[in-house]
C-alpha cells in the first residue's frame, strides 16, 4: 500500500537547535517525494522536491531508499521556520499521497 | 498567472444550508484536487478532478458533498445541508502535465457554520 508517516505531530526546538522532521513512505516503485510547508494564514507552499536536490531557506532533504525515508533537516532552527509541514509522495495518476502533517515551533 | 484562486475566502452558512466553494485552476492546469483541514488537524484529500471527469472522490463523504469541473468555469464542491462538523478550511489545488507532480494551492476557504 501506498502510505507516507510523519510520526510527529508536534515538534517544538529551541532557536539555533538543529530540526529534523520525519517522513517514512510506503511505495512499490520509484517514488517522487516532496516536502510543503505551511506559513500561518498562508497557503501551502512546495519547500523543496527530492529530484531537484536543492536547499531551500536552509531545509535539505535526502533520499534514503534503503530506509525509505525523506527527513527533512535543518542545522540551525530560526523563529520563522515555525509552520505545519507536511511530506507527500507522488504516486500514479497526478496524485500525491499525504503525510498527516508536523507542526514545527521555533521557540525564541 | 494569479495562481490558483478560491473563493469566497470566509463563508458563513446556518446548519441545514448549502455551502458552494469555487477554485479557478491556474492558467493551463487541467487537474484540480480538493482538501479539507479541520482546526489543528492536518490536510485531508477529498477528491481528485479532470476537467468534466471525477477521478478520485476516496475521500469525500458519501452523503451532502459533490464536486465538478466542467468544461467551462471552475471547480465547485458543493456542501448540502451542513452542519457544524463541516466547519473548516477547504483547500483547492491545481497541477498540470507539465508541472512534475507538483500541486499548486489556492488560499481556501474557511467554512463556518453556526
Amino acid at each position: 500500500a501506498q502510505r507516507v508517516t510523519q510520526p510527529e505531530k508536534l515538534l517544538s526546538v529551541f532557536k539555533g537547535a538543529p530540526v529534523e522532521l520525519k517522513c517514512n513512505y510506503s511505495y512499490s516503485g520509484s517514488p517522487e517525494l516532496f516536502w510543503y510547508v505551511q506559513y500561518s494564514r498562508q497557503r501551502l507552499q512546495l519547500l523543496l522536491r527530492h529530484i531537484s536536490r536543492e536547499s531551500i531557506k536552509g531545509f535539505t532533504a535526502d533520499l534514503n531508499k534503503g530506509e525509505t525515508s525523506f527527513h527533512l533537516k535543518k542545522p540551525f532552527a530560526q523563529e520563522e521556520d515555525s509552520a505545519m509541514y507536511y511530506c507527500a509522495l507522488s504516486g500514479s495518476n497526478y496524485q500525491l499521497i499525504w503525510g498527516a502533517g508536523t507542526k514545527l515551533i521555533i521557540k525564541p | 498567472n494569479a495562481g490558483v484562486m478560491q473563493n469566497p475566502r470566509h463563508l458563513v452558512r446556518r446548519r441545514g444550508q448549502e455551502a458552494r466553494l469555487r477554485c479557478s485552476p491556474m492558467k493551463g492546469h487541467s487537474h484540480v484536487y480538493w482538501y479539507r483541514q479541520l482546526p489543528e488537524e492536518g490536510l485531508k484529500f477529498m477528491v481528485y478532478l479532470q476537467k468534466e471527469n471525477i477521478i478520485d472522490e476516496s475521500g469525500m463523504p458519501k452523503e451532502r458533498f459533490s464536486a465538478e469541473f466542467p468544461k467551462e468555469g471552475p471547480s465547485i464542491l458543493r456542501i448540502q445541508q451542513v452542519v457544524r462538523g463541516d466547519s473548516a478550511a477547504y483547500f483547492c489545488a491545481s497541477s498540470g502535465t507539465g508541472t512534475g507532480g507538483i500541486q499548486y494551492f489556492g488560499a481556501g476557504t474557511r467554512l463556518s457554520v453556526l
